[in-house]
């Protein structure tokens, strides 16, 4: 089993609709981190979080640390945002654990 | 500011061929990464750096070798290239520990055939 879990594996919706992407983790963490993928390839990062909720834009960002679980959630979503979504988390000091990630598409 | 550089963005390679991936960054940060990036798989961190001087091995290590002689420069060497290593290769840096994110490179597309 992976240490980090998403879900789910694909999504699409139509513009304008609520979309939520989950990750659960099993491991002790230091921090986790959101990323997003571009179709051409680029990585960027969205949050870093070790506890509550941060929102950036139309981009909002939660973690649960008890249950092990985080959400990403889009309103108002934007055929943009199509990309693929990437759940990390820190362990220790340099060790990233990658999810396999969301692959999001939204349609006009 | 650029950010993170990476070179070349697209490479093909043969069997048993050598070639430097080259990584760099221009916000003065302490920490640098490399990691592949295989179809359908999560990243994999390859070797990360803390400082100028200083490497050390991550998850997948074997058939490459880094080397961070400045701050700003950390270059991945892949000797004897072998078709396991065709991948998209990340770099990435941040600024020291705490509540920081990472910055990433645009990627390079290596193919061994």
């Amino acid at each position: 089993k992976n240490e980090v879990e998403q879900s789910p594996q694909n999504l699409t919706a139509q513009e304008g609709e609520f979309i939520t992407i989950n990750c659960s983790y099993s491991v002790g963490i230091s921090a986790l981190h959101w990323l997003q993928q571009h179709p051409g390839g680029g990585i960027v990062s969205l949050f870093m979080l070790s506890s509550g909720k941060k929102k950036h834009g139309r981009l909002i960002a939660t973690i649960n640390i008890q249950e092990k679980h985080s959400s990403l959630h889009i309103t108002a979503s934007h055929p943009r945002d199509s990309a693929v979504y990437i759940c990390a988390v820190r362990k220790g000091a340099q060790k990233l654990v990658f999810g396999q990630g969301t692959r999001l598409t939204i349609n006009p | 500011n650029a950010g993170v550089t990476q070179t070349p963005k697209f490479r093909i390679l043969k069997i048993g061929q050598s070639m430097t991936l080259q990584c760099a960054q221009d916000m003065n940060h302490n920490y640098m990464y490399w990691y592949r990036q295989d179809p359908g798989m999560g990243l994999k961190l390859i070797y990360y750096s803390v400082g100028a001087g200083i490497t050390d091995k991550g998850e997948v290590p074997n058939g490459y070798n880094v080397s961070r002689s400045t701050t700003e420069d950390f270059p991945l060497r892949l000797e004897l290239a072998a078709p396991s290593q065709t991948s998209v290769y990340f770099c990435a840096s941040r600024a020291q520990e705490g509540p920081y994110g990472y910055t990433f490179g645009s990627g390079t597309r290596l193919t061994v055939v």
